[in-house]
């Protein structure tokens, strides 16, 4: 299976603050990467299929970028309803496998 | 509008087996696979397996294999997961999910049923 390694595991910021996650893949993955938002008690949210294609409804302030083991997630003027965990998903090969999650949390 | 709704809450004892639900609407069901992902209190996201509604067809990660089974019944657009044999570790929450990165891309997911396994 494809290990994903987010990092950090957990991260402070401030309202307004800009913010990148990463999520590296064990093996290349080529751009077969989404990103997911989670907040308590909730199902997960798509954010970005394809590295960096945004799901329909989502805002631009949320993007992604990279190709082959590297990616981003990038956040841009972080609102309280932003602070959640992000998850990063592959699906270049079975079984499609998740990061461990990033925490994000208000400093 | 699309949606995923999920039967509520089991508890059960180790060794036992149980069956969650996923109903589908507003969209035909047998056009999206579903999937199953299960989360553990505090944990990530955990992939089960996928099934595709209109084949039947079936496939699921390897650490479930023999102790996992999805169905559906078309008739009344409903998907289930059958998980057996249960132990203390697959209390978690589990969540069915119809998904597509392509184009015209779509996410969708059910509420969540919470599993409790104990004695």
């Amino acid at each position: 299976d494809i290990q994903m390694t987010q990092s950090p595991s957990s991260l402070s910021a401030s309202v307004g603050d800009r913010v990148t996650i990463t999520c590296r893949a064990s093996q290349g993955i080529s751009n077969y990467l989404a990103w997911f938002q989670q907040k308590p008690g909730k199902a997960p949210k798509s954010l970005i299929y394809a590295a960096s294609s945004l799901q329909s409804g989502v805002p631009s302030k949320f993007s992604g970028s990279g190709s082959g083991t590297d990616f981003t997630l990038t956040i841009s003027s972080l609102q309280p309803e932003d602070f959640a965990t992000y998850y990063c998903q592959q699906y270049n090969s079975y079984p499609p496998t998740f990061g461990q999650g990033t925490r994000l949390e208000i400093k | 509008q699309v949606q995923l709704v999920q039967s509520g809450a089991e508890v059960k004892k180790p060794g036992a087996s149980v069956k969650v639900s996923c109903k589908a609407s507003g969209y035909t069901f047998t056009s999206y696979d579903i999937n199953w992902v299960r989360q553990a209190t505090g944990q990530g996201l955990e992939w089960m397996g996928w099934m595709n509604p209109n084949s039947g067809n079936t496939g699921y990660a390897q650490k479930f294999q023999g102790r996992v089974t999805m169905t559906r019944n078309t008739s009344i657009s409903t998907a289930y997961m059958e998980l057996s044999s249960l132990r203390s570790e697959d209390t978690a929450v589990y969540y069915c999910a119809s998904y597509y990165y392509g184009s015209g891309s779509y996410s969708y997911w059910g509420q969540g049923t919470l599993v409790t396994v104990s004695s």
